[in-house]
């Protein structure tokens, strides 16, 4: 199995900073990258796909990026509503594995 | 606009057998271009991919469960399940069903992603 290893577990942020996220693969997986946002007792929310593509309605704040092994999920301006946990996900070959996720608290 | 609904029993108990159902509405569970999947979150932990199902029947299952889990369609009630035999209490999770969307990124490959989700259900596995 292709294991997503994200960093940090979590981090605190105050709304307006520069947030980033890194997902590491076990093995390359090119771009075969989705990011998910989620907030307690919600499903998960589609951000990213294909390591950099923004989900429709997805606000332009949130970015992804990389390829190979290392992805990245930036967001440039925290906003209040951004306080969530985001997660990376590998398509690239079966069992979809999902990285463990990153809490981003209020500083 | 599409909604998925998960339903079943909260509580199962340990060696029995886990069902659940994923209710589509708004629209139709035979899409061409959509698979339909369960993915799995225990408690304080990260999410996991159990299986999905296509409208005319094939599926495909993460290898840890394959032994254990059967999932299936119905197209004339718009639906589609999951069985996981002899859970233990490893299984406690929240429950979610899933549509799995295809997109083609610029150099034309092919890849994927859950775009819709259901709420979640809790299960907890307990005697």
């Amino acid at each position: 199995d292709i294991q997503m290893t994200q960093s940090p577990a979590s981090l605190s942020a105050s709304v307006g900073d520069r947030v980033i996220i890194t997902c590491r693969a076990s093995q390359s997986i090119h771009t075969y990258v989705n990011w998910y946002q989620q907030k307690p007792g919600k499903a998960p929310k589609l951000l990213i796909f294909a390591s950099y593509s923004l989900q429709s309605g997805v606000p332009s704040r949130f970015s992804g990026s990389g390829s190979g092994t290392d992805f990245t999920l930036t967001i440039s301006s925290l906003q209040s509503e951004d306080f969530a946990t985001y997660c990376c996900q590998q398509i690239y070959s079966i069992p979809w594995t999902f990285g463990q996720g990153t809490k981003v608290e209020i500083k | 606009q599409l909604q998925l609904q998960e339903s079943g029993p909260g509580l199962v108990k340990p060696s029995e057998t886990l069902s659940l159902t994923c209710t589509v509405s708004g629209g139709s569970i035979s899409i061409n271009t959509d698979y339909w999947g369960w993915i799995r979150q225990p408690p304080g932990k990260g999410l996991e991919w159990i299986g999905s199902v296509y409208y005319s029947g094939d599926t495909y299952y993460n290898p840890s469960f394959k032994s254990r889990v059967t999932i299936s369609v119905d197209t004339s009630k718009n639906q589609f399940s999951l069985k996981l035999r002899f859970v233990t209490a490893a299984d406690t999770a929240v429950y979610y069903c899933a549509r799995r969307t295809y997109y083609y990124d610029t150099s034309g490959h092919q890849g994927w992603y859950f775009d819709l989700w259901g709420r979640g259900t809790l299960v907890t596995v307990s005697s």
